[in-house]
């Protein structure tokens, strides 16, 4: 399967900062990619599609203006968290489009801890 | 609203026997259901999928049911391996409830015992 990576792995935080995670494909363009979400004892949530050139799209109830999302190339995209507080803690995981229908290939996640 | 649920969040197997993953879904607009395996520090990884037109689907050691009637699936794993100790998570997904979007059980941790 395709290789995804993201950076950092984990981090940690102050109120108040911003934070920038970015994924990467490693071994194909992709002109797509998910953001998902983690919380505690929670499952997977999808955030927003990111679309290479062009705007992201979100989930109901996901803050774009909180949670930016910026896909340059069709290798990269970045999440950033601006203006993060303690409930932002959570850990993120991006992926792209598989190889057959509705699969996805996952990066290993990134964990966030706002202090 | 947890549309797809794992209600045991372990289980642990006799290396060799069958290992048994559980997981109910609450919408009946989904037409594609897949499990992934997840080891610690790595992303999910794709494992086995079922189309809702089927009622089983098998790969080698993995064989997923599906009862559409009792919107429930499960994952056997047989024989089981300590290399197939990870997290696994059922997911749905369907045209009708947007293409792209996963929905994702809270995940099975699976312990073989060698």
């Amino acid at each position: 399967g395709a290789v995804v990576s993201q950076h950092p792995s984990w981090v940690i935080c102050k109120s108040g900062t911003s934070v920038k995670i970015e994924c990467r494909s490693l071994d194909f363009q992709a002109t797509t990619m998910f953001w998902y979400r983690q919380f505690p004892k929670q499952s997977l949530m999808l955030m927003a599609t990111s679309n290479e050139g062009s705007k992201a799209t979100y989930e109901q109830g996901v803050e774009k203006d909180k949670f930016l999302i910026n896909h340059a190339s069709l290798t990269l995209s970045t999440l950033t968290v601006t203006s993060a507080h303690p409930e932002d803690s959570s850990f993120y995981i991006c992926s792209t489009p598989g190889l057959v229908i509705y699969e996805q290939f996952f990066g290993p996640g990134t964990r966030l801890t706002v202090l | 609203d947890q549309q797809v649920k794992q209600n045991s969040p372990s289980l642990s197997v006799q290396e060799g026997r069958i290992s048994i993953l559980n997981c109910d879904y609450t919408n009946s607009m989904f037409d594609y259901f897949l499990w992934y395996k997840k080891y610690p520090a790595e992303g999910p990884t794709f494992l086995i999928s079922i189309s809702s037109i089927k009622d089983k689907n098998e790969d080698g050691r993995f064989t997923v049911f599906l009862n559409k009637s009792a919107k429930h699936l499960s994952l056997h794993i047989v024989p089981s391996q300590p290399g197939d100790s990870a997290v696994y998570f059922c997911a749905a997904v369907g045209d009708q409830t947007g293409a792209n979007n996963l929905f994702f059980g809270t995940g099975t941790r699976l312990t073989v015992i060698p």
